[in-house]
């Protein structure tokens, strides 16, 4: 079965500033997908990025890149500029490139930014 | 384009009742997932509905239970209630694809007493 981890429970970051949360995961599989979720305060979870396993360049989002290490199972989320609104839960998720594709979440992390 | 709806918003039940929640997914969109959060727990997977039938379940007993309708809309029951059913419950809606990303209602939070 597919794990995530999470290793970092709570972060904080001071506005305008960069920070880096980390997720790894485990799985026997060669296609799969990787996303970052943010649940804001109001719980409602929306998608920051997403990272196809097979694509070796790391996405981006204006603000939010991935770095992402297919051999070491990494995948970590970086915020650039980090702003108040960043605040919130940020969950790494995995899901199968075929058969089941419900995701498999880590813990989450708890990002706090700084005024 | 509406989002992901979910109802009710709050739901409390004691021990032993049933439990009936709701999720209208974005139209167009076939698939239906159901993930429970409980604190500490984290987000596990519930349910998987797509096109009218169950894909896969995890690992929750069968007290848990849903259907999708002809609409897609999708209802997750969970009968005889306990204590550590308690948390947020949460709906997404995808296309069928896996590269598709799946969209988040608002959950319902299930309170047992």
């Amino acid at each position: 079965a597919q794990t995530v981890t999470q290793s970092q429970p709570e972060m904080s970051v001071q506005e305008a500033e960069t920070v880096t949360l980390s997720c790894t995961y485990d799985t026997s599989e060669s296609d799969y997908y990787l996303f970052w979720y943010k649940q804001p305060p109001s719980r409602q979870m929306i998608l920051v990025i997403r990272q196809e396993a097979y694509k070796q360049q790391n996405a981006t989002e204006n603000r939010f890149s991935v770095n992402f290490q297919k051999a070491a199972k990494s995948f970590s989320l970086k915020i650039s500029d980090s702003q108040l609104g960043d605040a919130a839960m940020y969950f790494c998720a995995y899901k199968d490139g075929a058969g089941s594709y419900q995701l498999t979440f880590g813990k989450g992390t708890k990002l706090s930014v700084i005024p | 384009e509406a989002g992901v709806t979910q109802s009710p918003t709050h739901l409390i039940k004691t021990r032993g009742q049933q439990a009936t929640l709701r999720c209208s997914p974005i139209s167009g969109h076939t698939s239906v997932y159901w993930y429970q959060q409980a604190l500490g727990l984290g987000l596990q997977f519930l349910l998987w509905y797509d096109e009218g039938e169950e894909r896969n379940r995890g690992n929750f007993p069968p007290r848990f239970s849903g259907r999708q309708f002809p609409n897609y809309s999708s209802e997750l029951n969970v009968n005889a209630l306990e204590l550590e059913d308690s948390a947020l419950y949460l709906c997404a809606s995808c296309r069928d694809l896996p590269y598709n990303e799946q969209f988040f209602g608002p959950g319902t939070r299930l309170t047992v007493l």
